[in-house]
């Protein structure tokens, strides 16, 4: 079955540029669209933006400056790249498939295990 | 932003028995044009990621138990655990992918009464 998994640095400095990148095994990413949420510690939910496997993205207005995902069939991967980290950014960063029916973005229904990022000088 | 808010933020139900959890939207996240609710519910145990539970309101996930349920439109929604099982005890969220930015509810713990 599909299968997600983040990787990332774990620790990163204030100001610093965050990259992760998720990795998904037993399907291909070419098809449907795949998100990053995140959640700080003892906190919610919050979805940080997709990519759609045509390559379009969408960002949370709340992030958008900083925000890059993309795409990289070739490696069956997709990544995030955070600008000019502050400690607000400290979380758990989750990788989610976003299910499609027909053009109808719908939720997602397959998520990695998440991983932990610090921000700290 | 469409905010979505939940009520309560915790219960504690006895085994065997109903949990019942809400969730409020700002904005109505029905689709006229296919009538269509963009609902999810979400269980997330400690440690773990979410998983996906119910989504256009009402529809399970496939292999999701079926004491699990949800209803509503428009916006207002709620999510029942008809008997309350041990492996339940987890933070119940509901979110819109009606429109972006996607939004989640601050969550519901479920625990063991």
């Amino acid at each position: 079955q599909v299968q997600l998994q983040e990787s990332g640095p774990g620790l990163v400095k204030p100001s610093e540029t965050l990259s992760l990148t998720c990795t998904v095994s037993g399907g291909s990413i070419s098809s449907y669209y795949w998100s990053w949420v995140r959640q700080p510690p003892g906190k919610g939910l919050e979805w940080i933006g997709y990519v759609h496997y045509s390559g379009n993205t969408n960002y949370n207005p709340s992030l958008k400056s900083r925000v890059t995902i993309s795409l990289d069939t070739s490696k069956n991967q997709f990544s995030l790249r955070l600008r000019s980290v502050t400690a607000a950014d400290t979380a758990v960063y989750f990788c989610a498939r976003g299910s499609i029916f027909g053009v109808i973005l719908g939720p997602f229904d397959i998520w990695g295990q998440g991983t932990v990022l610090s921000v700290s000088s | 932003d469409i905010v979505m808010t939940q009520s309560p933020d915790s219960l504690a139900v006895s085994l065997g028995e109903r949990a019942t959890i809400n969730c409020k939207s700002s904005q109505s996240v029905l689709y006229s044009s296919n009538n269509k609710n963009y609902l999810a519910w979400y269980q997330q145990r400690p440690g773990q990621p979410p998983k996906l539970l119910i989504y256009w309101a009402s529809t399970r996930e496939s292999g999701v138990p079926d004491r699990f349920s949800g209803s509503g439109s428009g916006t207002d929604f709620t999510l029942t655990i008809s008997s309350l099982q041990a492996a339940d005890v987890a933070v119940y969220y509901c979110q819109q992918y009606h429109t972006v930015p996607f939004t989640f509810g601050p969550g519901t713990k479920v625990d063991i009464k």
